[in-house]
Protein backbone atom coordinates (compact mmCIF):
# COMPACT_ATOMS: atom_id res chain seq x y z
CA UNK A 1 0.00 0.00 0.00
CA UNK A 2 1.57 3.58 -0.86
CA UNK A 3 2.12 6.05 1.95
CA UNK A 4 -0.47 8.79 0.34
CA UNK A 5 -2.53 7.65 -1.97
CA UNK A 6 -4.93 9.61 -4.51
CA UNK A 7 -7.29 8.97 -7.19
CA UNK A 8 -5.23 10.14 -10.35
CA UNK A 9 -8.54 11.22 -12.03
CA UNK A 10 -8.97 12.77 -14.69
CA UNK A 11 -11.58 14.41 -13.22
CA UNK A 12 -13.11 16.73 -16.29
CA UNK A 13 -15.87 19.00 -15.17
CA UNK A 14 -17.54 22.34 -16.49
CA UNK A 15 -17.30 25.85 -15.31
CA UNK A 16 -19.04 26.39 -12.19
CA UNK A 17 -19.62 23.04 -10.53
CA UNK A 18 -18.33 21.50 -7.57
CA UNK A 19 -15.31 18.62 -7.19
CA UNK A 20 -14.14 17.11 -4.56
CA UNK A 21 -10.96 14.98 -4.51
CA UNK A 22 -10.07 12.48 -1.70
CA UNK A 23 -6.55 11.52 -0.10
CA UNK A 24 -5.46 8.93 2.07
CA UNK A 25 -2.34 8.38 3.88
CA UNK A 26 -1.35 5.15 5.64
CA UNK A 27 0.62 6.79 8.90
CA UNK A 28 -1.59 7.01 11.61
CA UNK A 29 1.21 9.31 13.26
CA UNK A 30 0.66 11.75 10.56
CA UNK A 31 0.77 15.43 11.99
CA UNK A 32 0.40 18.01 9.07
CA UNK A 33 -0.93 17.75 5.48
CA UNK A 34 -0.77 20.30 2.49
CA UNK A 35 -2.76 20.25 -0.86
CA UNK A 36 -0.32 21.36 -3.35
CA UNK A 37 -1.56 22.74 -6.99
CA UNK A 38 0.67 22.19 -10.09
CA UNK A 39 0.45 23.29 -13.64
CA UNK A 40 1.35 21.25 -16.21
CA UNK A 41 5.45 21.15 -16.42
CA UNK A 42 5.78 23.86 -14.14
CA UNK A 43 6.96 23.48 -10.48
CA UNK A 44 4.24 22.52 -7.30
CA UNK A 45 2.80 25.63 -5.26
CA UNK A 46 1.54 25.53 -2.05
CA UNK A 47 -2.40 25.56 -1.96
CA UNK A 48 -4.19 24.95 1.29
CA UNK A 49 -2.24 23.35 4.31
CA UNK A 50 -4.58 21.05 6.84
CA UNK A 51 -3.23 20.77 10.49
CA UNK A 52 -6.94 20.63 12.17
CA UNK A 53 -9.77 19.27 11.40
CA UNK A 54 -9.81 21.42 7.90
CA UNK A 55 -9.76 25.00 6.64
CA UNK A 56 -11.32 27.14 4.28
CA UNK A 57 -10.13 29.95 1.57
CA UNK A 58 -12.39 31.08 -0.94
CA UNK A 59 -13.84 28.46 -2.58
CA UNK A 60 -11.42 25.90 -1.50
CA UNK A 61 -12.51 24.08 1.33
CA UNK A 62 -9.57 21.62 2.84
CA UNK A 63 -11.27 18.96 5.42
CA UNK A 64 -8.96 16.53 7.64
CA UNK A 65 -10.67 13.05 8.79
CA UNK A 66 -8.32 11.48 11.02
CA UNK A 67 -10.12 8.65 12.14
CA UNK A 68 -10.60 7.08 8.58
CA UNK A 69 -7.22 8.93 7.65
CA UNK A 70 -7.86 11.26 4.63
CA UNK A 71 -8.17 14.38 3.50
CA UNK A 72 -10.68 15.83 0.72
CA UNK A 73 -10.59 18.96 -1.24
CA UNK A 74 -13.71 20.53 -2.08
CA UNK A 75 -13.28 23.27 -5.35
CA UNK A 76 -17.14 24.89 -5.41
CA UNK A 77 -18.02 27.07 -8.46
CA UNK A 78 -15.16 25.62 -10.56
CA UNK A 79 -12.90 27.98 -12.75
CA UNK A 80 -11.13 27.30 -16.05
CA UNK A 81 -7.68 28.51 -14.22
CA UNK A 82 -8.57 25.34 -11.91
CA UNK A 83 -7.43 22.93 -14.60
CA UNK A 84 -4.25 21.65 -12.77
CA UNK A 85 -2.81 18.42 -11.18
CA UNK A 86 -3.59 18.55 -7.24
CA UNK A 87 -1.18 16.65 -5.03
CA UNK A 88 -1.59 15.69 -1.81
CA UNK A 89 1.26 15.71 0.68
CA UNK A 90 1.52 14.31 3.77
CA UNK A 91 4.07 14.99 6.85
CA UNK A 92 4.76 11.50 8.85
CA UNK A 93 7.69 13.39 10.67
CA UNK A 94 5.63 15.57 12.52
CA UNK A 95 5.11 18.97 13.39
CA UNK A 96 8.25 19.38 15.08
CA UNK A 97 10.87 21.19 14.06
CA UNK A 98 13.58 18.75 14.28
CA UNK A 99 11.93 16.99 11.53
CA UNK A 100 12.74 17.48 7.41
CA UNK A 101 12.65 14.08 6.03
CA UNK A 102 9.06 12.86 5.47
CA UNK A 103 7.02 15.10 3.18
CA UNK A 104 5.15 12.37 1.57
CA UNK A 105 3.87 12.85 -1.65
CA UNK A 106 0.68 11.19 -3.43
CA UNK A 107 0.88 10.94 -7.24
CA UNK A 108 -1.55 13.95 -8.17
CA UNK A 109 -5.22 13.99 -9.26
CA UNK A 110 -5.63 15.97 -12.55
CA UNK A 111 -8.70 18.17 -12.89
CA UNK A 112 -9.39 20.05 -15.94
CA UNK A 113 -12.65 22.54 -15.96
CA UNK A 114 -13.93 22.62 -19.33
CA UNK A 115 -15.84 25.75 -20.29
CA UNK B 1 13.92 37.63 -4.15
CA UNK B 2 14.72 35.49 -6.68
CA UNK B 3 13.07 32.72 -4.13
CA UNK B 4 14.47 29.09 -5.31
CA UNK B 5 16.62 28.83 -8.95
CA UNK B 6 17.35 26.08 -10.40
CA UNK B 7 19.68 25.41 -13.44
CA UNK B 8 19.42 24.09 -15.65
CA UNK B 9 16.49 23.55 -17.46
CA UNK B 10 16.81 20.80 -19.76
CA UNK B 11 19.91 18.56 -20.30
CA UNK B 12 20.56 15.65 -22.36
CA UNK B 13 23.22 13.35 -21.50
CA UNK B 14 24.69 9.97 -22.90
CA UNK B 15 24.84 6.97 -20.44
CA UNK B 16 27.94 7.20 -18.54
CA UNK B 17 27.97 10.97 -18.56
CA UNK B 18 28.18 13.03 -15.49
CA UNK B 19 26.74 15.95 -14.57
CA UNK B 20 25.60 18.93 -11.42
CA UNK B 21 22.65 20.36 -11.08
CA UNK B 22 22.62 23.26 -9.01
CA UNK B 23 20.01 24.95 -6.61
CA UNK B 24 20.38 28.40 -5.09
CA UNK B 25 17.79 29.85 -2.60
CA UNK B 26 18.01 33.23 -0.85
CA UNK B 27 15.72 33.12 1.61
CA UNK B 28 18.11 31.43 4.08
CA UNK B 29 15.71 28.34 4.69
CA UNK B 30 17.75 25.48 6.92
CA UNK B 31 16.00 22.97 4.51
CA UNK B 32 16.38 22.04 1.02
CA UNK B 33 15.68 19.13 -0.86
CA UNK B 34 16.04 17.18 -4.08
CA UNK B 35 12.83 15.66 -5.76
CA UNK B 36 11.91 13.60 -8.91
CA UNK B 37 8.87 13.34 -10.51
CA UNK B 38 8.18 10.26 -13.16
CA UNK B 39 4.67 9.72 -14.94
CA UNK B 40 2.20 8.34 -12.07
CA UNK B 41 4.60 8.52 -9.17
CA UNK B 42 4.58 11.61 -8.09
CA UNK B 43 7.47 13.54 -5.96
CA UNK B 44 9.98 10.91 -4.63
CA UNK B 45 12.65 12.37 -2.58
CA UNK B 46 16.39 11.63 -3.33
CA UNK B 47 18.38 13.92 -0.69
CA UNK B 48 17.81 16.22 1.56
CA UNK B 49 19.62 18.53 3.94
CA UNK B 50 18.91 20.47 7.36
CA UNK B 51 21.47 22.71 6.85
CA UNK B 52 25.18 23.85 5.49
CA UNK B 53 27.34 21.19 5.82
CA UNK B 54 24.88 18.63 6.18
CA UNK B 55 22.67 16.17 3.98
CA UNK B 56 20.84 12.51 4.07
CA UNK B 57 19.51 10.36 1.89
CA UNK B 58 15.93 10.18 0.59
CA UNK B 59 14.07 7.76 0.12
CA UNK B 60 15.58 6.90 -3.95
CA UNK B 61 19.08 8.17 -2.94
CA UNK B 62 20.95 5.39 -5.07
CA UNK B 63 23.01 7.24 -8.49
CA UNK B 64 23.09 10.49 -6.78
CA UNK B 65 25.02 12.49 -4.23
CA UNK B 66 24.79 15.86 -3.03
CA UNK B 67 26.63 18.92 -1.43
CA UNK B 68 25.75 21.44 0.85
CA UNK B 69 28.87 23.60 1.05
CA UNK B 70 27.08 26.69 1.57
CA UNK B 71 23.70 27.74 3.08
CA UNK B 72 21.95 28.64 -0.14
CA UNK B 73 23.33 26.14 -2.41
CA UNK B 74 22.38 22.50 -2.86
CA UNK B 75 23.88 20.36 -5.16
CA UNK B 76 23.07 17.47 -6.53
CA UNK B 77 25.75 15.07 -8.79
CA UNK B 78 25.13 11.89 -11.31
CA UNK B 79 28.44 10.46 -11.38
CA UNK B 80 27.49 7.91 -14.10
CA UNK B 81 23.72 8.63 -15.59
CA UNK B 82 21.89 6.24 -16.79
CA UNK B 83 18.36 6.11 -18.76
CA UNK B 84 16.37 5.07 -15.61
CA UNK B 85 17.54 8.63 -14.37
CA UNK B 86 15.54 10.14 -17.14
CA UNK B 87 13.34 12.44 -15.21
CA UNK B 88 12.42 15.91 -14.68
CA UNK B 89 13.68 17.25 -11.08
CA UNK B 90 12.85 19.54 -8.34
CA UNK B 91 14.56 21.47 -5.87
CA UNK B 92 12.76 22.93 -3.00
CA UNK B 93 13.81 24.81 0.27
CA UNK B 94 11.59 24.71 3.51
CA UNK B 95 10.06 27.53 5.33
CA UNK B 96 8.64 27.09 8.96
CA UNK B 97 8.13 29.75 11.10
CA UNK B 98 5.45 27.74 13.03
CA UNK B 99 3.71 24.52 13.99
CA UNK B 100 1.36 25.66 12.03
CA UNK B 101 3.08 27.54 8.82
CA UNK B 102 5.36 25.98 6.85
CA UNK B 103 5.68 25.50 2.91
CA UNK B 104 8.22 24.20 0.44
CA UNK B 105 8.95 27.00 -2.51
CA UNK B 106 10.11 25.04 -5.25
CA UNK B 107 12.33 25.61 -8.32
CA UNK B 108 11.30 25.66 -11.80
CA UNK B 109 12.59 22.06 -12.54
CA UNK B 110 15.29 20.08 -14.89
CA UNK B 111 14.07 18.20 -17.23
CA UNK B 112 17.05 15.42 -18.03
CA UNK B 113 16.60 12.68 -20.77
CA UNK B 114 19.78 10.22 -20.60
CA UNK B 115 20.22 8.22 -23.51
Amino acid sequence: RKEVEQDPGPFNVPEGATVAFNCTYSNSASQSFFWYRQDCRKEPKLLMSVYSSGNEDGRFTAQLNRASQYISLLIRDSKLSDSATYLCVVNDGGISSGSARQLTFGSGTQLTVLP
Amino acid sequence: NAGVTQTPKFRVLKTGQSMTLLCAQDMNHEYMYWYRQDPGMGLRLIHYSVGEGTTAKGEVPDGYNVSRLKKQNFLLGLESAAPSQTSVYFCASRFRDSATNEKLFFGSGTQLSVL
